[in-house]
């Protein structure tokens, strides 16, 4: 059975850092690309950022770029997102996402249940 | 950026057939993907590539993509598939993007 599951959410300050996992099991991590989505409160979903089996493409939403990183430690089959310069709107619910398909033909398979992060003084 | 229009919201009686939309530009070039999210819970794929079905996901559930629209079909509306309803596609200059979400209630 896939799952996957988020961790690292909580409080921060704004300005603060917050680093995110997602540690996936039932399926062979390596083998897909992996992708992070946000809800903020009582809104629609955003996709943040994605990268690569290998790691070796990364992408992102443009509010987040210089701010977010996303990794991958295949040989604990995790997936990070390591937040820094944290600002009150990036405060939402943080889902990781398995992507299934094939080139350029993707789409969300399995969703993790989310980790909540809340920016504010 | 390419922009996707949902309506806010669907009402639909038990038994009927609701249709959720989602609009845009030359949509029908693109691949399609539904979720469904009910509160509290994390999003569910219903449909992708614009019509097919996930494994468990009941056949009252179908999509179609033409001209600048893509519709989700759900039949035989029942009390548990309220929920808010998203659609998706993959763009070449914004990568993922997601339609604003559709409140679907069963009255």
């Amino acid at each position: 059975e896939v799952q996957l599951v988020e961790s690292g959410g909580g409080l921060v300050q704004p300005g603060g850092s917050l680093r995110l996992s997602c540690t996936a099991s039932g399926f062979t991590f390596s083998n897909y690309l992996m992708t992070w989505v946000r809800q903020a409160p009582g809104k629609g979903l955003e996709w943040v950022a994605n990268i690569k089996e290998d790691g070796s493409e990364k992408y992102y939403v443009d509010s987040v770029k210089g701010r977010f990183t996303i990794s991958r430690d295949n040989a604990k089959n995790s997936l990070y997102l390591q937040m820094n310069s944290l600002r009150a709107e990036d405060t939402a619910v943080y889902y990781c996402a398995r992507e299934e398909g094939y080139s350029y033909a993707y789409y969300f398979d399995y969703w993790g249940q989310g980790t909540l992060v809340t920016v504010s003084s | 950026s390419y922009v996707l229009t949902q309506p806010p919201s669907v009402s639909v009686a038990p038994g009927k057939t609701a249709r959720i939309t989602c609009g845009g530009n030359n949509i029908e070039s693109k691949s399609v993907h539904w979720f469904q999210q009910k509160p509290g819970q994390a999003p569910v794929l219903v449909i992708y590539y614009d019509a097919d079905r996930p494994s468990g996901i009941p056949e009252r559930f179908s999509g179609s993509n033409s001209g600048n629209t893509a519709t989700l079909t759900i039949s035989r509306v029942e009390a548990g598939d309220e929920a808010d309803f998203f659609c998706q596609v993959w763009d070449t200059s914004a990568h993922w993007v997601f339609g604003g979400g559709t409140k679907l209630t069963v009255l």
